[in-house]
């Protein structure tokens, strides 16, 4: 396995459209994360999932954010009606259970989205 | 509420010299600490990382950890900084419940320049 893998690296997209990112976690991890982080800051937490089940969202997540893990593998975040101010990098990662022996999160490469 | 604070945002440092990143962290229960390093176009690379134990910890790249819980301080270091550490350096610490992992907690980054 090489890591964390997301696609597309980079997305330009207009003000009003639509956008859906993939990430890919390291096969044997079963929780999955995606964070938001904009130039000069760290990562914000978005949401998580173990499997398949969203375990938590963050109030940063707006109705427009959408994510999905539909069978415990990769996971999907789309965004509805982009604005400009969603322009950031997207980031997932992966990790064990606590107590599995893995205990940190290993990240993609993300995802940076343009919204022009 | 949990929080992480690295007090320098940008640091210049000669090669060779010596390189100290501070980081404080609010967490109410044993804090699982973190340092991460990005790289311009790569993605977020786990230095080091502290649960328990030994307050020094050893991570690549010939980083090294401190945890002073009287100060709740985990600052990074390194005695001989190359001029290929320049990056952006985050502290994160590790929100769990019930023994799950359930997302990370960022500081703001430290942008470390290294003169030659």
């Amino acid at each position: 396995d090489t890591g964390v893998s997301q696609n597309p690296r980079h997305k330009i997209t207009k003000r009003g459209q639509n956008v859906t990112f993939r990430c890919d976690p390291i096969s044997e991890h079963n929780r999955l994360y995606w964070y938001r982080q904009t130039l000069g800051q760290g990562p914000e937490f978005l949401t998580y999932f173990q499997n398949e089940a969203q375990l938590e969202k963050s109030r940063l997540l707006s109705d427009r954010f959408s994510a999905e893990r539909p069978k415990g593998s990769f996971s999907t975040l789309e965004i509805q009606r982009t604005e400009q101010g969603d322009s950031a990098m997207y980031l997932c990662a992966s990790s064990s259970r606590w107590g599995e022996g893995e205990v940190e999160q290993y990240f993609g490469p993300g995802t940076r989205l343009t919204v022009t | 509420a949990q929080s992480v604070t690295q007090p320098d945002i940008h640091i210049t440092v000669s090669e060779g010299a010596s390189l100290e990143l501070r980081c404080n962290y609010s967490y109410g229960a044993t804090p699982y600490l973190f340092w991460y390093v990005q790289s311009p176009g790569q993605g977020l690379q786990l230095l080091l990382k502290y649960f328990s134990g030994d307050t020094l910890v050893q991570g690549i790249k010939g980083f090294e950890a401190e945890f002073k819980r009287s100060q709740s301080s985990f600052n990074l270091r390194k005695p001989s900084v190359h001029w290929s550490d320049a990056a952006e350096y985050f502290c994160a610490v590790g929100e769990v419940e019930a023994g799950n992992n359930r997302k990370l907690i960022w500081g703001l980054g430290t942008s470390l320049a290294v003169n030659p």
